[in-house]
């Protein structure tokens, strides 16, 4: 199995609201990313996760929340978004996240498409 | 500053046509990269790597790259294209961080539009 799925496919959510997005992988890769990209830009990494701890987190804002319950499962908890944060939110996993760079070969989901109103 | 840089931003072409799309980073020391293409509604799909070795790589779909040290470039290339080449084509660059970590960098991108 080499794909990382990711659910919802498309998210429609008020200021308000509080949601989740999950993403999955059963490759046995040990780091999970979370990237966000908008319309006709490239992706950009939020937040990197290494052996279920979170190693990078990119001056995201505190309204996006990430969690790795395991090391197959990545979340990303939403709350008190703005219309802005409306995007593609794209999950990643790589065999690891430091030392080898063999190891860093990233293996991208589908993407949730989200939209906040 | 670091960064990964697409000359071109979009491009137009016949089909049967000779690509060729530029790339280059300006990160020092050991770094892998990457083409990825991202077809109109889908993901992120990995065209071919480079990580060491033979420095002309070749990837899916009849794709190449040639990673030139000296130049800091890693261009695309393919001999003809075709219709169902038309897509968002991203290069990235995955380079060392501060303890010991990696990161990827994806250039702007360059939308290629191929005419039949």
């Amino acid at each position: 199995d080499t794909e990382v799925t990711q659910t919802p496919k498309h998210l429609v959510m008020g200021m308000t609201n509080k949601k989740s997005l999950k993403c999955e992988q059963h490759m046995g890769h040990r780091a999970m990313y979370w990237y966000k990209q908008k319309a006709k830009k490239p992706p950009e990494l939020m937040f990197v996760y290494s052996y279920e701890k979170l190693s990078i987190n990119e001056s995201v804002p505190s309204r996006f929340s990430p969690e790795c319950p395991n090391s197959s499962l990545l979340n990303l908890h939403l709350h008190a978004l703005q219309p802005e944060d409306s995007a593609l939110y794209l999950c990643a996993s790589s065999q690891g996240a430091s030392g080898r760079v063999s190891y860093n070969e990233q293996f991208f989901g589908p993407g949730t498409r989200l939209t906040v109103l | 500053a670091q960064s990964v840089s697409q000359h071109n931003h979009h491009v137009i072409l016949s089909e049967a046509a000779s690509l060729e799309l530029g790339c280059n980073y300006s990160y020092g020391g050991t770094v892998n990269l990457f083409w990825y293409v991202q077809y109109p509604g889908q993901h992120l799909q990995l065209l071919l790597k480079y990580f060491s070795g033979d420095p002309l790589v070749k990837g899916i779909k009849g794709f190449e790259a040639e990673f030139i040290k000296s130049k800091f470039s890693f261009n695309l290339r393919k001999p003809s294209v075709q219709w169902s080449d038309t897509a968002e084509y991203f290069c990235a660059v995955n380079h060392p961080l501060s303890g010991g970590y990696q990161k990827v960098t994806f250039g702007t991108g360059t939308k290629l539009q191929v005419i039949p």
